[in-house]
């Protein structure tokens, strides 16, 4: 079935470095791929997302890679801020309403 | 309107109360979505309704009873709920073209207590 594995699964930086999250998928027919952002009791905000026919995206700080041919894509976060800890979801989807969410990064940002 | 509402933001509830949530949205979006979450979990998907008809149930206990009432509104029935129920009951919206799949908007979530 249906699988989205992510890492790390914990992340801790100092503030003004980069953050890396990767998840890879199983279904090929995949070809959405967001990204959200969950703060703690808040609710996930879409953040970046990125569609089969593209292999990068960038908006400001954050981009986003996907290889389709490996089935993996990944987050990128460039001068990272204390307002940018949270958790992370990556999700997968295709020709159906359905997401399937990788089971989340949390991102601690040290002042 | 580009806002997903959901009330009530918390309830408690014992096990043999019936409630509902209320999910809300204006942005003409088609396909309206219940997630339930754990703490520390993904969003876990319960409901899918594409135009107001019911297209995805995720095998989900009969004890939860969605309604899709017209294409802005989606409610979540509970009656009979168990104390693992308790969880963050979050609504979501998208559109519902050709492409399949697309962006997911979604409401603050009722924070649901069943003791």
């Amino acid at each position: 079935g249906e699988n989205v594995e992510q890492h790390p699964s914990t992340l801790s930086v100092q503030e003004g470095d980069s953050a890396v999250i990767k998840c890879t998928y199983s279904d090929s027919a995949s070809n959405y791929f967001p990204w959200y952002k969950q703060e703690l009791g808040k609710r996930p905000q879409l953040i970046i997302d990125i569609r089969s026919n593209v292999g990068e995206k960038k908006d400001q700080r954050i981009a986003v890679t996907l290889n389709k041919t490996a089935k993996h894509f990944s987050l990128h976060i460039t001068e990272t801020q204390p307002e940018d800890s949270a958790v992370y979801f990556c999700a997968c989807g295709g020709a159906t309403n359905k997401l399937i969410f990788g089971t989340g990064t949390l991102l601690a940002v040290q002042p | 309107d580009t806002e997903v509402t959901q009330t009530p933001k918390h309830l408690v509830m014992g096990m043999t109360n019936k409630k509902s949530l209320k999910c809300e949205q204006h942005m003409g979006h088609r396909a309206m979505y219940w997630y339930k979450q754990k703490a520390k979990k993904p969003p876990e998907l319960m409901f899918v309704y594409s135009y107001e008809k019911l297209s995805i149930n995720e095998s989900v206990p009969s004890r939860f009873s969605p309604e899709c009432p017209n294409s802005s509104l989606l409610n979540l029935h509970l009656h009979a709920l168990q104390p693992e129920d308790s969880a963050l009951y979050l609504c979501a919206s998208s559109q519902d073209g050709p492409a399949g799949v697309d962006t997911q908007y979604f409401g603050p979530g009722t924070r649901l207590t069943v003791l």
